[in-house]
């Protein structure tokens, strides 16, 4: 069985750079076939994709994002992580991590419990 | 920016009720891409429906999913207490991912 779990602080500052990991365990982030993602939630509000890795270094991200964010994957340790710089009150919401899976069919199988995140001076 | 639009926003319903979702998209959009998810307070989403039509594992057959092109729907056919919750429709168009604002199922 596949899981994801969310890690970080759950409190940044305005202007600081938020950065979680996602461990997987069940899994490989080496796998082909799936894209590694991280989705926000704010409080009482949808869900928002912000961008995601495959297993070949390969990124994309929400172009609303774009400017702030940067994923990575660590093989090693099977876990990727995201970053998001310059972050205002706008960035407070709960984090995923799920994993897409991506061959004739498509579709995010598993998503970690998720962390809130609070940008608070 | 492909968007899909969920209505209603809200639908108020009571148990035993049939449940008709529908998300909507700007434009047209591959069914292979077209998946539906159900989230309840403090939880991650769950995939229910993948590929516009086919149910994931565990799903029961309450749930179906139907729809082409730009329109498409999951239908609850006779609502539980537990699928009382917020759903979600996705896409997946050019290396961009969208979720639909999400229709709240409340009790009525």
């Amino acid at each position: 069985q596949v899981q994801l779990q969310e890690s970080g602080p759950g409190l940044v500052k305005p202007s600081e750079t938020l950065s979680l990991t996602c461990t997987v365990s069940g899994g490989s982030v080496s796998s082909g076939s799936y894209y590694w993602s991280w989705i926000r939630q704010p409080p009482g509000k949808g869900l928002e994709w912000i961008g995601y890795i495959y297993y070949s270094g390969s990124t994309d991200y929400n172009p609303s994002l774009k400017s702030r964010v940067t994923i990575s994957v660590d093989p090693s340790n099977n876990q990727f992580s995201l970053k998001l710089s310059s972050v205002t009150a706008a960035d407070t919401a709960v984090y995923f991590c799920a994993r897409y899976y991506s061959n004739s069919l498509y579709y995010f199988d598993y998503w970690g419990q998720g962390t809130l995140v609070t940008v608070s001076s | 920016e492909i968007m899909l639009t969920q209505s209603p926003g809200t639908l108020s319903l009571s148990p035993g009720e049939r449940a008709t979702l529908s998300c909507r998209a700007s434009q047209s959009v591959s069914s292979s891409y077209l998946a539906w998810y159900q989230q309840k307070p403090g939880q991650a989403p769950r995939l229910l429906i993948y590929g516009a039509s086919s149910r994931a594992t565990g799903i029961p057959d309450r749930f179906s999913g139907s729809g082409s092109g730009t329109d498409f729907t999951l239908t609850i056919s006779r609502l539980e207490p537990e699928d009382f919750a917020v759903y979600y429709c996705h896409q997946y168009v050019n290396s961009q991912w969208t979720f639909g604002q999400g229709t709240k199922v409340e009790i009525k």
